[in-house]
């Protein structure tokens, strides 16, 4: 089944604690990435990735890190998280190919409260 | 400057009637790509339906149809015969081909609920 994978779900840390969040997807996509939700504010990008070891800040970047190692794995990385980075976290993929067609996948969230 | 606007935060409709969720869009770009998708409360993302800004056609996937408007940069979302299932938060996004990050760009959502 084709599908993008989160992992944790749901996580409760405290400021400072450094903490990642993985995503994985199987459907060989070039294109992964992540989003912040909000209320009101709708979804936001945090991070982009074209490619294997190819990654750009979208709007939102501060506070975060991100790799592509591998061409399935996009992990987001909060360094020093902060009561401010408390949101749900949405990684997503698409084939490069598809132009301005190509819907986005998305993986079901994380909800992250930063204590 | 708004990219994509969605004017109603919150929405009722009585089960089996349709229901219209606005969005209206900016962009300079001939070449563009409207979105719509559901969030149920369960929180994952659901893709509904895809409008190309060339489409002559409006876009139809089963009981969703969007109605473009492309001389008023809209892109309403119309739900016939709507269901207690329908029942979600609606986002409408746009994808612009030379913006770099080609991202999907989001407007603020609409809540539907759907009324028995």
């Amino acid at each position: 089944e084709a599908q993008v994978t989160q992992n944790p779900r749901y996580l409760i840390t405290v400021t400072g604690k450094k903490l990642t969040v993985t995503c994985s997807q199987n459907m060989n996509h070039e294109y992964m990435s992540w989003y912040r939700q909000d209320p009101g504010l709708g979804l936001r990008q945090i991070y982009y990735s074209m490619n294997v070891e190819v990654t750009d800040k979208g709007d939102v970047p501060e506070g975060y890190k991100v790799s592509r190692k591998e061409k399935r794995n996009f992990p987001l990385i909060l360094e020093s998280p902060s009561p401010n980075q408390t949101s749900l976290y949405f990684c997503a993929s698409r084939r490069e190919a598809t132009g301005v067609t190509g819907e986005l996948f998305f993986g079901e969230g994380s909800r992250l409260t930063v204590l | 400057a708004q990219k994509i606007t969605q004017t109603q935060p919150g929405m009722f409709v009585q089960e089996k009637e349709a229901v219209t969720l606005d969005c209206t869009y900016d962009t300079s770009d001939q070449s563009y790509g409207l979105f719509w998708y559901k969030q149920p409360s369960s929180g994952e993302m659901i893709f509904l339906i895809y409008q190309g800004s060339y489409d002559e056609q409006n876009a139809t996937e089963g009981r969703y149809s969007l109605n473009f408007q492309k001389a008023r940069k809209s892109a309403n979302l119309v739900i016939s015969a709507s269901q207690l299932g329908d029942s979600a938060m609606y986002f409408c996004a746009m994808r612009e081909p030379y913006t770099g990050r080609r991202a999907l760009t989001f407007g603020s959502g609409t809540r539907l609920q759907v009324q028995p």
